[in-house]
């Protein structure tokens, strides 16, 4: 069975602060890796997906991702956040021949103005 | 742009009552979804479905049936709602060669 781990549950940061999400997965085989956001009152949004290739993947509004297969990890990354980035970050696995998506708890990041 | 619809933004119902949530998308999607989200446990997925007339469980499908009649609408069902089912349902849709899941906004329930 697949699973995901997002070790952060809040993240709180100040405007133009780094950050990195934490996502970890386990699965052995082939997989998809998702990002999705959630921001306040709105519905689950793509934020970036890799399906194979360049392991280093860039999604909308300046976010990036990378996939490093020996840690089976798939960490977000922003370099300089903004207060529009309050929201909640999930990452997903669909593994092998799975036709579902298996998401983790969720992130809440906020960032202070 | 992909569009996913769900009947209700907000529910209230009480105990015992049967309830049916509604899902409709517009794309001619093969594969619909159900999953309830809860604070600290992500999004769990309830039943999902890759055709008319088909449907698989998730990882929590107990209480809970489905329908898919129609390609574009997917029902989910609370034979007799119970107090525990009070959560955040939402609904998603993807087409069957791409994995990524396009979602609706979601029905708060509650259930007193």
């Amino acid at each position: 069975a697949q699973s995901v781990s997002q070790h952060n549950h809040h993240v709180i940061l100040s405007e133009a602060a780094s950050l990195e999400l934490g996502c970890n997965y386990s699965y052995g085989g082939t997989v998809n890796l998702f990002w999705y956001v959630q921001y306040p009152g709105q519905h689950l949004q793509l934020l970036l997906k890799y399906f194979s290739g360049d392991p280093l993947v860039k999604g909308i509004k300046g976010f990036e991702a990378e996939f490093i297969k020996s840690k089976f990890s798939f960490n977000l990354r922003k370099p300089s956040v903004q207060w529009s980035d309050t929201a909640e970050y999930f990452c997903a696995v669909k593994g092998g021949s799975a036709r579902q998506l298996t998401f983790g708890s969720g992130t809440q990041l906020t960032v202070l103005p | 742009d992909v569009k996913v619809t769900q009947s209700s933004r907000y529910l209230v119902k009480r105990t015992g009552e049967k309830v049916f949530l509604e899902c409709v998308q517009d794309m001619d999607h093969e594969n619909m979804f159900w999953y309830r989200q809860d604070p600290g446990l992500g999004l769990r997925l309830i039943y999902f479905s890759y055709d008319v007339k088909m449907k698989e469980k998730g990882d929590i499908p107990e209480g809970y049936s489905v329908s898919r009649e129609k390609k574009e609408r997917f029902s989910l069902i609370l034979e007799s709602a119970s107090t525990n089912q009070t959560s955040m349902y939402l609904c998603a849709s993807s087409p069957s060669r791409r994995n990524e899941q396009f979602f609706g906004p979601g029905t708060r329930l509650t259930v007193l």
